[in-house]
């Protein structure tokens, strides 16, 4: 299993501001997700975020919005830029480890407001 | 288009009783179907993983079916506790070389004394 933790647990934004979320996972992986989950809804996946190269984007988010950092195999920052009230969401970070079935960890989520 | 649905959306029970959660999706390439339990204010916990061969997989008090041809699934959970009051999440695995997962709304179940 992977114990992961997300710092901060919760903050609350100004409106075009910046915030950086870290992440650390307790051992070492290659493969390190982060997600979105908006209220009510499920999780969308933002981006994959493997160590010694360029995060993967899913569809309709942009490095320049959500850029992410993965300087070794047991951490990874994701920062949510100039942000606006549509961001205000609970943000996860996954990890998966070991197993066929690639069983996958999260986090326990920053829970972001933006006013 | 890959999709993962859930019902009912909300549930409340009295504590002991027996509950059933539906989870019916259209995925493809199908890998595997997982169950997920979500605490309010934490992450998805997983409670079950089965691949297209299983048709039945528990944990404790939790039993999970898949019906591949039918494309459905269900969450049983047996004698339900309070500390069983969370969201759950029926997640389908895509088989595109690395698990990529797709994402049910979710059953909000709040088992009450």
């Amino acid at each position: 299993s992977a114990v992961i933790s997300q710092k901060p647990s919760r903050d609350i934004c100004q409106r075009g501001t910046s915030l950086t979320i870290q992440c650390q996972v307790d051992s070492q992986v290659t493969m390190m997700f982060w997600y979105r989950q908006q209220p009510g809804q499920s999780l969308t996946l933002i981006a994959t975020a493997n160590q010694g190269s360029e995060a993967t984007y899913e569809s309709g988010f942009v490095i320049d919005k959500f850029p992410i950092s993965r300087p070794n195999l047991t951490f990874s920052t994701l920062t949510v830029s100039n942000m606006s009230p549509e961001d205000s969401s609970i943000y996860l970070c996954s990890v998966a480890a070991g197993g066929g079935h690639y069983e996958q960890y999260f986090g326990p989520g920053t829970r972001l407001t933006v006013t | 288009k890959n999709q993962v649905e859930q019902s009912p959306q909300s549930l409340i029970i009295l504590e002991g009783k027996n509950c059933t959660l539906q989870c019916n999706y259209t995925v493809s390439p199908f890998s595997n179907l997982r169950w997920y339990k979500q605490d309010t204010g934490r992450g998805p916990v997983s409670l079950t993983i089965m691949t297209f061969s299983e048709n039945t997989k528990s944990n404790g008090r939790y039993t999970a079916t898949l019906d591949a041809d039918t494309k459905q699934s269900s969450l049983h959970i047996t004698a339900s506790q309070l500390s069983d009051s969370a969201s759950y999440i029926c997640v389908v695995s895509l088989n595109t070389g690395f698990q990529k997962l797709v994402f049910g709304t979710g059953t909000r179940l709040l088992v009450s004394p």
